[in-house]
C-alpha cells in the first residue's frame, strides 16, 4: 500500500515561476527522500531529508519535514522546461530498508 | 562511475510463461532493491537483497522470486505470468546496510499478452 500522498496530483506552471509539491505520511520514518521520474523512465534521486532535519537545500531544490504533521514540502525555484517530469517522495522506517512511495505529482513546466 | 544497469530494456511474454530480469548495482553497493510500477498502482516494493540474502519482500505471490550473486547482481524472476504483471520494474542499490539512498536503473518494461 502507498503510505505518502502528493499533493497536487498535476502542476502547470510557466517557465521561471516557483514549483511546490506537498507529501503526507502515516507512520513513523527515519528519513524521506524525494525522486524525479521522466516519462516512465528510472527514478533519480534528488534530495533525502533526515528525520531530526526540519529544512534542506540542494541547488533549486528546497525540502521541508514537519514530523509532527507527517508530511513534506518539495520546492523548485525559478522552474525550467527541463523539470517537468513526476516527482515522488519515499519513505523508510527502518534503517536501509524498503521505500514507501506515494502517488507521485506530474510537473508541467511551460515555455 | 556506471549506475545501475538493467536488462532488457523491454520484454514481452504471453501469459504463462516466464520472465527474467537482470539488474547489475552501482560498484561497491551490496544492497539491491527491486520495485514495480504498474499503471494504476504506483511504485510497490518487491524484494531486497542484501550480501545474497533476502532481507525483506513486498506484499506479492511467491510466483516473484530472486536472488543476489557474489557479485552484487540480482536477478528477478516472475513465474506463470499473468497480464497484470505488465509494468515497468525498476532496481535500485544502495552502498550499504546503514546507508539510505537508493539509486535507481532505468528499468525494465514488461509485457505480457
Amino acid at each position: 500500500s502507498q503510505q505518502g500522498e502528493e499533493d497536487p496530483q498535476a502542476l502547470s506552471i510557466q517557465e521561471g515561476e516557483n514549483a511546490t509539491m506537498n507529501c503526507s505520511y502515516k507512520t513513523s520514518i527515519n528519513n524521506l527522500q524525494w525522486y524525479r521520474q521522466n516519462s516512465g523512465r528510472g527514478l533519480v534521486h534528488l534530495i533525502l531529508i533526515r528525520s531530526n532535519e526540519r529544512e534542506k537545500h540542494s541547488g533549486r531544490l528546497r525540502v521541508t519535514l514537519d514530523t509532527s504533521k507527517k508530511s513534506s514540502s518539495l520546492l523548485i525555484t525559478a522552474s525550467r522546461a527541463a523539470d517537468t517530469a513526476s516527482y515522488f517522495c519515499a519513505t523508510d522506517e527502518t534503517s536501509g530498508s524498503r521505500l514507501t512511495f506515494g502517488e507521485g505529482t506530474q510537473l508541467t513546466v511551460n515555455p | 562511475e556506471a549506475g545501475v544497469t538493467q536488462s532488457p530494456t523491454h520484454l514481452i511474454k504471453t501469459r504463462g510463461q516466464q520472465a527474467t530480469l537482470r539488474c547489475s548495482p552501482i560498484s561497491g553497493h551490496t544492497s539491491v532493491y527491486w520495485y514495480q510500477q504498474a499503471l494504476g498502482l504506483g511504485l510497490q516494493f518487491l524484494l531486497w537483497y542484501d550480501e545474497g540474502e533476502e532481507r525483506n519482500r513486498g506484499n506479492f505471490p511467491p510466483r516473484f522470486s530472486g536472488r543476489q550473486f557474489p557479485n552484487y547482481s540480482s536477478e528477478l524472476n516472475v513465474n506463470a505470468l499473468e497480464l497484470e504483471d505488465s509494468a515497468l520494474y525498476l532496481c535500485a542499490s544502495s552502498s550499504s546496510f546503514l546507508s539510505y539512498e537508493q539509486y535507481f536503473g532505468p528499468g525494465t518494461r514488461l509485457t505480457v499478452t
